[in-house]
Parts: C-alpha cells; sequence; structure tokens
C-alpha cells in the first residue's frame, strides 16, 4: 500500500517568508510525528498528533512553528518569518496505534527546505 | 530518555557480517531497543525491535545481553545496498510518544 508521502520534496524560500509543508499518513493511522533533521544529524522531534490533537508539542522550537491536522489524516507543518536556521529536512512519520518509542514508525522522504 | 552511543563510521566489504554494538547504560526496565536505517534522501527505515536476548528477523539479527547495557545490531552478508546510517533508539511505550535519534552509525560498504 502507500506510504507517507510529503509535498513538496523540495522547497526554497526567502528569510522572512511563510511556508508550508504537507504530510499524508499511511491511511487509518492515528498517530503522526513531525521531525527535523539537520545535515549530519539524526532527525529531531517536533510534535505529535494523535488523532487531531496535538499530544506533545514540546520539540516546536519557537512559537514560529505550528503545525495542523484538522481532519486526523493530512497534517500541515507551517513556520512563519522563516529564518536561515531553519533550512533542514523536514520529515513526517505515522504509526498505527496510539503512539509510543516502540511502536514502528513510518517515515516519508522528507521536505528539503531551505532558506536563502 | 536513555542515552545511547554508537561507532560514528563503519566500514565493511561485501559479503562479510557486520555487527554495530551500541551502549546505553541507563536503560530502563521498561525500555526496548529499535534499531532503525536511513539512506540518502529518504527517511528512517524499522529495521527490528528487542527487549532482551535475541531476535532476528529476514533482515537482521539483534543480541541483547541479560544486562541490557548495550546491544548488537548484526547483518548477515552486506552488500553494497546496505550502505547507510543505522541508529540505535531506547525508549518505552509509557509516556515518550517521540523517537530519540543520536547521530547514527554510517555503514560503508565497499565491493
Amino acid at each position: 500500500g502507500a506510504g507517507v508521502s510529503q509535498t513538496p520534496s523540495n522547497k526554497v524560500t526567502e528569510k522572512g517568508k511563510y511556508v508550508e509543508l504537507r504530510c499524508d499518513p499511511i491511511s487509518g493511522h492515528t498517530a503522526l510525528y513531525w521531525y527535523r533533521q539537520s545535515l549530519g544529524q539524526g532527525p529531531e522531534f517536533l510534535i505529535y498528533f494523535q488523532g487531531t490533537g496535538a499530544a506533545d508539542d514540546s520539540g516546536l522550537p519557537n512559537d514560529r512553528f505550528f503545525a495542523v491536522r484538522p481532519e486526523g489524516s493530512v497534517s500541515t507543518l507551517k513556520i512563519q518569518r522563516t529564518e536561515r536556521g531553519d533550512s533542514a529536512v523536514y520529515l513526517c512519520a505515522s504509526s498505527a496505534v496510539a503512539g509510543g518509542a516502540i511502536d514502528t514508525q513510518y517515515f516519508g522522504p522528507g521536505t528539503r527546505l531551505t532558506v536563502l | 530518555l536513555a542515552k545511547t552511543t554508537q561507532p560514528i563510521s563503519m566500514d565493511s566489504y561485501e559479503g562479510q557480517e557486520v555487527n554495530i554494538t551500541c551502549s546505553h547504560n541507563n536503560i530502563a526496565t521498561n525500555d526496548y531497543i529499535t534499531w532503525y536505517q536511513q539512506f540518502p534522501s529518504q527517511g528512517p527505515r524499522f529495521i527490528i525491535q528487542g527487549y532482551k536476548t535475541k531476535v532476528t528477523n529476514e533482515v537482521a539479527s539483534l543480541f541483547i545481553p541479560a544486562d541490557r547495557k548495550s546491544s548488537t545490531l548484526s547483518l548477515p552478508r552486506v552488500s553494497l545496498s546496505d550502505t547507510a546510517v543505522y541508529y540505535c533508539l531506547v525508549g518505552s511505550g509509557a509516556g515518550s510518544y517521540q523517537l530519540t535519534f543520536g547521530k547514527g552509525t554510517k555503514l560503508s560498504v565497499i565491493p
């Protein structure tokens, strides 16, 4: 079946602009996660959704970052007033059950964000 | 969350068995050990998970000693396509929804 998809695959923007990154999880998966990966580093947790609600947003670096999942399926990560330091690959993952580090997370290919 | 330590990089020739060891001295009683694999320009992919002793699947084996303070991922007869970064993660299902990745081990398979 279809895996996790993310659009766009690449996004180039200018400092100060607003961007939206989209994630389509595996159908039926209730848990959805966003991570950010900088070059040479492992993915870093940003936010976790269980259904429509953000169950844990402790990884969001500041209030310029916001994510929604209004119908419990597709999620959008929104970044306001982008900064050069926001440049990274943004990964989305989903899992079938209620979350937890022991549940297999299925990752999408990521969106590479470049802020000029 | 328990911290993990693993080698930054490893090289291996094709056809050899590769063992990557991860240290997790502060592992908690409820924690499981999970390994993910990541190819360039792709998201991480689950390989194997275990709690104690040995676990084997079609891709790899995971060896966990009795004290659980370390674990070893074993890849039998690697091929060039196994060149990737391998991450060792430790966590439980109790209130820790996120996966905590370190820098991983970059495995390079040489022809």
